[in-house]
């Protein structure tokens, strides 16, 4: 089982929907996690952190859930700009190791 | 440049060569990270270092990869005998938090084909 799951999609979504993805992780000694998105052909890039009290940022909202060892992204108003991959990450355990999901991947159409 | 620079951005080299690539970080962090990345996979952990010695190595596919960064701040990832299967995209990432709370700025990447 890999430690970081993600559902790879596609989504195919109009503008100004809103989509969420999930991403579970099965190390529960987690501490820090993260959604970076990565452009075709280019290197991830920091989106945002998640808090386990939940944080927004603009149209972006992630969540995440100890209980249940899951970690959401939700984006509302979807533009054609946000079409990209985006990766799950959680810290393994208690250490600075960074690992990532397989990416899931959104199309936001005209 | 202040972001994290990667050489070469490509490499294409044949069966059973050796190859190095090499990951210059920002300036003053302290983690560093190797990852490998193929078509439509999320990067595939291989090595993090925290200064100078490799905090987990455990992502490293066998003996024939190894990496350094003997003063704590240039890595070289080395890859002997390559075969057709290590043909990705490598990418290093820097932090400057030792323990995985801070971003990961990541390189561009070297584009390793073994031909």
């Amino acid at each position: 089982r890999k430690e970081v799951e993600q559902d790879p999609g596609p989504f195919n979504v109009p503008e100004g929907a809103t989509v969420a993805f999930n991403c579970t992780y099965s190390n529960s000694a987690s501490q820090s996690f993260f959604w970076y998105r990565q452009d075709c052909r280019k290197e991830p890039k920091l989106l945002m952190s998640v808090y386990s009290s939940g944080n927004e940022d603009g149209r972006f909202t992630a969540q995440l859930n100890r209980a249940s060892q899951y970690i959401s992204l939700l984006i509302r108003d979807s533009k054609l700009s946000d079409s990209a991959t985006y990766l799950c990450v959680a810290t393994s355990g208690n250490t600075g190791k960074l690992i990532f999901g397989q990416g899931t991947t959104l199309q936001v159409k005209p | 440049g202040a972001g994290v620079s990667q050489t070469p951005s490509n490499k294409v080299t044949e069966k059973g060569k050796y190859v190095e690539l090499r990951c210059d970080p920002i300036s003053g962090h302290t983690a560093l990270y190797w990852y490998r990345q193929s078509l439509g996979q999320g990067p595939e952990f291989l090595i993090y270092f925290q200064g100078t010695g490799a905090a987990d190595d455990s992502g490293l596919p066998n003996d024939r990869f190894f990496a350094v960064r003997p003063e704590g701040s240039v890595s070289t990832l080395k890859i002997q005998r390559t075969e057709r299967g290590d043909s990705a995209v490598y990418l290093c990432a820097s932090s400057l938090s030792p323990t995985g709370t801070t971003e990961a700025f990541f390189g561009q990447g070297t584009r390793l084909t073994v031909v």
